[in-house]
């Protein structure tokens, strides 16, 4: 089945300094790609997502990037402030199951030091 | 709007106790739901989906289960509850796919401990 890996595990950056999670995953027939934010004590809100036929996709200070090739994508948030701070899950949504499934990373940990 | 509603938000249960946590989603037609579950400062697991009434697709063999007797319910239950079940239980739906692309949306999430 399909493998998703996130990294890093955790990451503390600055505020105004840009954050980079990747995740890399296994099933090349995958086609869609959420990022997920979660608060503490709260379940994960959808934060962007992209699909295979896009290699971008930006929204205010958060990008996410594709590349099928190597089965890898990434979230970038740039200008980071401390209200970013929390975990963040990316996911894949493979071919089996009949794309009714999402399967997470591990997540990722970000705080944002003022 | 759609909405989801999961209960309890948090319940301590004894090993061996029965478990039911309850889901409802509101303004949507036969969505696919779903239970996941987060151990403590770990990511998450999916547990079960549904694509229908009385379907029911196990992802984690376990001693949970999940039934949907209703289009917009879902509930995941135990006879008989582990220390090791002890987590953040999601519900979470998405519309009918069948293609790629469908988002799925979380409720609030249910803490377990089991002592």
């Amino acid at each position: 089945g399909e493998n998703v890996e996130q990294h890093p595990s955790t990451l503390s950056v600055q505020e105004g300094d840009s954050a980079v999670i990747k995740c890399t995953y296994s099933d090349s027939a995958s086609n869609y790609f959420p990022w997920y934010k979660q608060e503490l004590g709260k379940g994960p809100q959808l934060i962007i997502d992209i699909r295979s036929n896009v290699g971008e996709k930006k929204d205010q200070r958060i990008a996410v990037t594709l590349n099928k090739t190597a089965k890898h994508f990434s979230l970038h948030i740039t200008e980071t402030q401390p209200e970013d701070s929390a975990v963040y899950f990316c996911a894949v949504q493979p071919v089996s199951g009949g794309y009714n499934k999402l399967i997470f990373g591990a997540g990722t940990r970000l705080a944002v030091h003022p | 709007s759609q909405t989801i509603h999961q209960w309890p938000a948090t319940l301590v249960q004894p090993v061996g106790s029965p478990l039911s946590l309850e889901c409802t989603v509101e303004g949507t037609s036969n969505p696919n739901l779903y239970w996941y579950r987060q151990a403590a400062g770990r990511g998450l697991q999916l547990l079960f989906y549904s694509v229908g009434i009385g379907q029911i697709s196990s992802e984690v063999p376990q001693n949970l289960s999940a039934s949907r007797p209703q289009d917009r319910q879902f509930i995941l239950s135990s006879k008989k509850l582990l220390l090791s079940d002890s987590g953040f239980y999601l519900c979470a739906w998405s519309v009918p796919s069948g293609t790629t692309g469908n988002t799925i949306y979380f409720g609030e999430g249910s803490w377990l401990t089991v002592v």
